[in-house]
Order: C-alpha cells, then sequence, then structure tokens
C-alpha cells in the first residue's frame, strides 16, 4: 500500500458527461502528479500540483481541469467524455516539487459507453 | 516517433534467469531515468532511479544508462515468479517536472 489514495474505483458513464476523480496524496506530501494509462498510449503524464500551484502540464485535452486543495487532495475534472477517454487514470505524490520518487495510487478506471 | 521506445513484450525466462529491459530514447536532454514496476491492476512502483549515465545496484537489480546510445536497460538477477509484472521505463529533464513513460514491457518468470 502507497498510502495513496484514489476514488472512486470505478467509474462508468456515457459520452458527453463530466467526471471528476479524487486523490488523497501520502501524509506529508505536497506533489501530487496526474497520469492517464490506457492499452495503446502507455503511461501519459497530464499535470503537477505542488502545494497548490499547477507546476507542470503534459498531454491534457483541455476538457480536462485539475486542482489541489489547501488539504492537498486533488481532483481530476474531466468533462465533455469520449469513448477515447476511457482509461485508468492515476494519482502519484511525492514529497518534494519535482520528485523522480512517487508513489502511485490504485488508480480509477474509467469507462466511457 | 515517440520520446521513448520500449519492447512490449511479453518476455517469457525460466526461474533464475538474468532478465535484460530495454528502453531507447530521443532526447538527448533526458538526465532522469526510472524504473517502475506495475502488478496487474495495480499502480506503477518506483523500482530505481538514476541521474546522467552510468549504473545503479539495488539488490537483484541493476539500472544502466548509456546516454551516447540514449539506451537505458534494467537488468533483473536470479529472477522469481514474484518478479512477473509489467516494466515501465520514464524519463525527465532537469527542472521540468514532466515525465515520459515507455509504454511498458511485460515479464513473465516461469516457475
Amino acid at each position: 500500500d502507497s498510502g495513496v489514495t484514489q476514488t472512486p474505483k470505478h467509474l462508468i458513464t456515457a459520452t458527453g458527461q463530466r467526471v471528476t476523480l479524487r486523490c488523497s496524496p501520502r501524509s506529508g506530501d505536497l506533489s501530487v502528479y496526474w497520469y492517464q494509462q490506457s492499452l495503446d498510449q502507455g503511461l501519459q503524464f497530464l499535470i503537477h500540483y505542488y502545494n497548490g500551484e499547477e507546476r507542470a502540464k503534459g498531454n491534457i485535452l483541455e476538457r480536462f481541469s485539475a486542482q489541489q486543495f489547501p488539504d492537498l487532495h486533488s481532483e481530476l475534472n474531466l468533462s465533455s467524455l469520449e469513448l477515447g477517454d476511457s482509461a485508468l487514470y492515476f494519482c502519484a505524490s511525492s514529497r518534494a516539487r519535482g520528485s523522480y520518487e512517487q508513489y502511485f495510487g490504485p488508480g480509477t478506471r474509467l469507462t466511457v459507453t | 516517433q515517440k520520446e521513448v521506445e520500449q519492447d512490449p513484450g511479453p518476455l517469457s525466462v525460466p526461474e533464475g534467469a538474468i532478465v535484460s529491459l530495454n528502453c531507447t530514447y530521443s532526447n538527448s536532454a533526458f538526465q532522469y531515468f526510472m524504473w517502475y514496476r506495475q502488478y496487474s491492476r495495480k499502480g506503477p512502483e518506483l523500482l530505481m532511479y538514476t541521474y546522467s549515465s552510468g549504473n545503479k545496484e539495488d539488490g537483484r537489480f541493476t539500472a544502466q544508462v548509456d546516454k551516447s546510445s540514449k539506451y537505458i536497460s534494467l537488468f533483473i538477477r536470479d529472477s522469481q515468479p514474484s518478479d512477473s509484472a509489467t516494466y515501465l521505463c520514464a524519463t525527465s529533464t532537469s527542472g521540468t517536472y514532466k515525465y515520459i513513460f515507455g509504454t511498458g514491457t511485460r515479464l513473465k518468470v516461469l516457475a
């Protein structure tokens, strides 16, 4: 158990809908990273927050947004969902601002029908 | 062309074998190199990371980086069935906080 929690574990929704994925980092970790993992694209870095501020953006679509709250938990919002958004979404956390030692949560499996 | 290329496998080896997992990358600015292990239905877990070129050893695992050929390797000695997982290589440049992952190599160690 990495200490990173993600909810929900599974999510099934329809095209065009909006969903929110939640992540709680390990105790004491200030950085949160979001990743998308699909069979054809592998693990794709989406966005990184440190202590409430956005620090880096990867291949994140404009339909997706994220934020990190004062209690350091983070939410990833996915809107106008398409079939291709079906994937595993992972959150990771680290102590430092940009650390290669990231601890991953168990993931949220999103299915868009 | 993807920035990090990795053979998806699967790679099947007998228990006790030495396993070699490899990635190539295209961006010479990459300086940090990581290997993650991912069991089925779980999140990735960091195995090792190295900075720039050279070798790093941790128990049965050795990570090797050759920046001249843009090639990174992970060696597993005395492989065990519990090593059966998908192995992901990842890279990053200093200060960007962006991480590029390979698609992963699926390893099966047969008892």
